[in-house]
Formats: structure tokens, sequence, C-alpha cells
């Protein structure tokens, strides 16, 4: 079983501040995804990083796909309010094709 | 498109009764998966199916756990008998094919008591 571990696990920090939370594993993957989940709603993705070295950003984030394909991070800066949530990185992975594991998340916090 | 549409939202349930959850994925997608999420373990597989054909239910925990795809627009799990370490948030979610990212329903928080 191929598995994503996050970190940190909780991150709590004031509006404005910049921050960024990684996601690491044994095993190469072919692809990561990075989904975002609010309170009392499913995941929703935000993107997806396919080649080693890859970045991507949307608006104030920032993914970044690892050489190696076994790790990526998000970078978040100037967080607002409205980032505040629970952050999954997944990869496809396992004895059957077409399933993706998730780690564990990082849930953040962002205070006025 | 409304999206992955789950019901019910919420259920709360004696243990030892029948749970039964719904979803339909979105028109089109030929895949559907069923996830559990909870604080200790975080989102876990539970089944999922291509074409309406279940691939791989290794996830699921128990024989009391079942799930069906009668046709591409719907599907169910079922808990029978249910417990109270069944509590959870179950998720439903669909891709247009293996290997496409997901699109998660809302989720249906299930309360076993």
């Amino acid at each position: 079983t191929q598995l994503l571990e996050q970190s940190p696990q909780f991150l709590s920090i004031q509006e404005g501040e910049n921050l960024t939370v990684y996601c690491n594993s044994s095993s190469v993957f072919s692809s990561l995804q990075w989904y975002r989940q609010e309170p009392g709603e499913g995941p929703v993705l935000l993107v997806t990083v396919v080649t080693g070295g890859e970045v991507k950003k949307l608006k104030r984030l920032t993914f970044q796909f690892g050489d190696a394909r076994k790790d990526s991070s998000l970078h978040i800066t100037a967080a607002q309010p409205g980032d505040t949530g629970l952050y999954l990185c997944a990869g496809p992975g396992g004895t059957s094709y077409g399933k993706l594991t998730f780690g564990q998340g990082t849930i953040l916090t962002v205070h006025p | 498109d409304a999206g992955v549409i789950q019901s019910p939202r919420h259920e709360v349930t004696e243990m030892g009764q029948e749970v039964t959850l719904r979803c339909k994925p979105i028109s089109g997608h030929n895949s559907l998966f069923w996830y559990r999420q909870t604080m200790m373990r975080g989102l876990e597989l539970l089944i999922y199916f291509n074409n309406n054909v279940p691939i791989d239910d290794s996830g699921m925990p128990e024989d009391r756990f079942s799930a069906k795809m009668p046709n591409a627009s719907f599907s169910t799990l079922k808990i029978q008998p249910s417990e109270p370490r069944d509590s959870a948030v179950y998720f439903c979610a669909s891709s247009l094919d293996l290997g496409s990212f997901y699109t998660f329903g809302s989720g249906t928080r299930l309360t076993v008591v």
C-alpha cells in the first residue's frame, strides 16, 4: 500500500501569514492531487500535478511536485480566513487501478 | 450539473438497525467511489465501481457492509446491523473514468447510538 504522510497535522495562523503544507511518501506517484474540504462538505479538487519538478499556481496557492515524484508541497501566501479548511493530498495507488489514496490531511485555521 | 447528490445528509439510528445511504453520481461519470471519513482514520476507501461493476471492495470493513450500483445513476451503501463504531461521515464520489479526478458529494453524517 502506498502511504501519503502530511505535515503538519494542524496549523493555526493569523491572516496575512504564509504557510507550507507537505505531503510525503516513500513511493513514486504518477501524479498527485490536492483537495480542500470545508466543514460539512466533501473535498474539492484544487490541482493535479503530474510532472516531477512541476510548479502550479492557483492565485495565492503554489503547488510543487518533487523531482522524484515522491513528495509535494502546498504554499499559501498571505493567508485569508477563507483559506480555512482541511487540505488533503491524494495519489493513485494500491493494487487496483483507479483508486486514490488520501493523506490524513492538514487542518488549517486562519484567524482574522 | 447538480454534482454528486447524497441522501440523507444526516442519519441518526439505533444500534442494530439497518441503514441505507444513497448516491447519485454526475451524469456521464463511469466510476463511483464510497469513502468513510473519521478523525482517527481520515478518508478510507470502502468500495468502488466502474461501469456499475464493483472493482475493489477490499476496504469494506465487515460483512455488515454491502454496496450496490443497479444502474449508472444510482448507488447504495447498506449497513446491517449498524453499530456505534460505524458512526462517521460517508462520502460518495464519482469520476469521468478510472484515473480521473473525483467529484465528491456533501456526505452523509451517520450517528449510531
